[in-house]
């Protein structure tokens, strides 16, 4: 069974930064694209990044701010966000990503930004 | 990188069938053969119920269906039940490897 935990999540000032993991079980997570989504309070689905082998792609929104990565070795996604503003606020989504929709999602982490 | 327009919420009652639109343009909705959709009900995460347009994934009730025409790509929910109320997202490629979300439609069934 595919499983994706979140976690990293919480309160941070503006400016700060947060590092959210993702760690899959129940598939071979090496052979895989993986993304992250999030969703502010009460809004809509934002893709923010997606990592496909070496290959890395962002959302506007969050280049130059967002790093994605993977531990392939830890079964383990990766999202370190630097630059944090009020509205980053959400919460976020790791999702396993193939052939160009998202199968599979965690649970969700919330990120809120606030002073 | 602009998000999918798609209505706010439609209604329909049990045993009806209801459509909801996604559109975008031709550089991402008219122009991609992915397209999916996405239902999500309150505090849970979401669910994929389209892939590619028209592909359903395997345990999604055949009531769902998938379509596109130019721009604008539709999501087909025959036979309402109640626990179909819940809030869609379509997505789409805008740009190779970029995605891009619908603000998502508010299903009620009445």
């Amino acid at each position: 069974e595919v499983q994706l935990l979140d976690s990293g999540g919480g309160l941070v000032q503006p400016g700060g930064s947060l590092r959210l993991s993702c760690a899959a079980s129940g598939f071979t997570f090496s052979n895989y694209a993986m993304g992250w989504v999030r969703q502010a309070p009460g809004k809509g689905l934002e893709w923010v990044s997606t990592i496909s082998g070496s290959d890395t792609y962002y959302a506007d929104s969050v280049k130059g701010r967002f790093t994605i990565s993977r531990d392939n070795s830890k079964n383990t996604l990766y999202l370190q966000m630097n630059s944090l503003r009020a509205d980053d606020t959400a919460v976020y989504y790791c999702a396993k990503y193939v052939m160009r929709y998202f199968d599979y999602w965690g649970q969700g982490t919330l990120v809120t930004v606030s002073s | 990188q602009s998000a999918l327009t798609q209505p706010a919420s439609v209604s329909g009652s049990p045993g009806q069938s209801i459509t909801i639109s996604c559109t975008g343009t031709s550089s991402d909705v008219g122009g991609s053969n992915y397209v999916s959709w996405y239902q999500q009900h309150p505090g849970k995460a979401p669910k994929v119920m389209i892939y590619d347009v028209s592909n359903r994934p395997s345990g999604v009730s055949n009531r769902f269906s998938g379509s596109k025409s130019g721009n604008t790509a539709s999501l087909t929910i025959s036979g309402l039940q109640a626990d179909d109320e819940a809030d869609y997202y379509c997505s789409s490629d805008s740009r190779t490897n970029i995605r891009v979300f619908g603000g998502g439609t508010k299903l009620t069934v009445l």
